[in-house]
């Protein structure tokens, strides 16, 4: 078993829907959660980065981190197009350690 | 831009044969990551570099090596390659804060794109 699953999609949503990624671990001594986003043919870039439980917003995302029910989650409200990429969580135990990633969830916005 | 440059961008080679992959980190940044990106394992972290000395070892086979010049730009060496080493290399490098530790937010390059034939 992978310590981070993720299901890989794809998720087809319509234009203006809210988004719900999710991932699940498996190494309760993860304290960093991230989620990047990956266009094709490009490297991921960050876009929230959360330490321990809690929620955090930034514009339309919102990550979630559940420690308890070892559960992540990244909502997108109002989705657009160009939203339209590979979201992968990553995560890990100490701020100066490898990040472990997620398969990567490949989400598809349709106009 | 990330400010992470990789080269090269695409390589394509032949079972058997050795290559070299090179990354230059951000201005700054003391932290190199090698990762490997296929379609079946996704992101699988290879080796960690800071400042110069291996840092952390991830699944990294034996056929493959990196190393980190004092100018901190880094080189994965990938030798006697079998076709399933075709996948998407990636280098990221961090923000480094005292004592080698980082702030966890990695900035990946564009990647380089392996196929063995």
């Amino acid at each position: 078993q992978k310590e981070v699953e993720q299901d890989p999609g794809p998720l087809s949503v319509p234009e203006g829907a809210i988004v719900s990624l999710n991932c699940t671990y498996s190494n309760s001594a993860f304290q960093y959660f991230m989620w990047y986003r990956q266009y094709s043919r490009k490297g991921p870039e960050l876009l929230m980065y959360t330490y321990s439980s809690g929620n955090k917003e930034d514009g339309r995302f919102t990550a979630q981190v559940d420690k308890s029910s070892k559960y992540i989650s990244l909502f997108i409200r109002d989705s657009q197009p160009s939203d339209s990429a590979t979201y992968l969580c990553a995560m890990s135990p100490n701020s100066g350690y490898a990040l472990n990633f997620g398969k990567g969830t490949s989400l598809l916005v349709t106009p | 831009d990330s400010g992470v440059t990789q080269t090269p961008k695409h390589l394509i080679t032949a079972t058997g044969q050795r290559v070299t992959l090179r990354c230059s980190p951000r201005s700054g940044d003391l932290s190199v990551y090698w990762y490997q990106q296929s379609l079946d394992q996704g992101l699988q972290f290879l080796i960690q570099y800071y400042n110069g000395e291996e840092r952390a070892k991830g699944n990294i086979l034996e056929r493959f090596s990196a190393q980190q010049f004092p100018d901190l730009h880094s080189e994965l060496n990938l030798s006697s390659l079998e076709l399933g080493d075709s996948a998407l290399y990636f280098c990221a490098s961090s923000v480094s804060l005292a004592g080698g530790r980082n702030t966890g937010e990695l900035f990946f390059g564009e990647g380089s794109r392996l196929t063995v034939l």
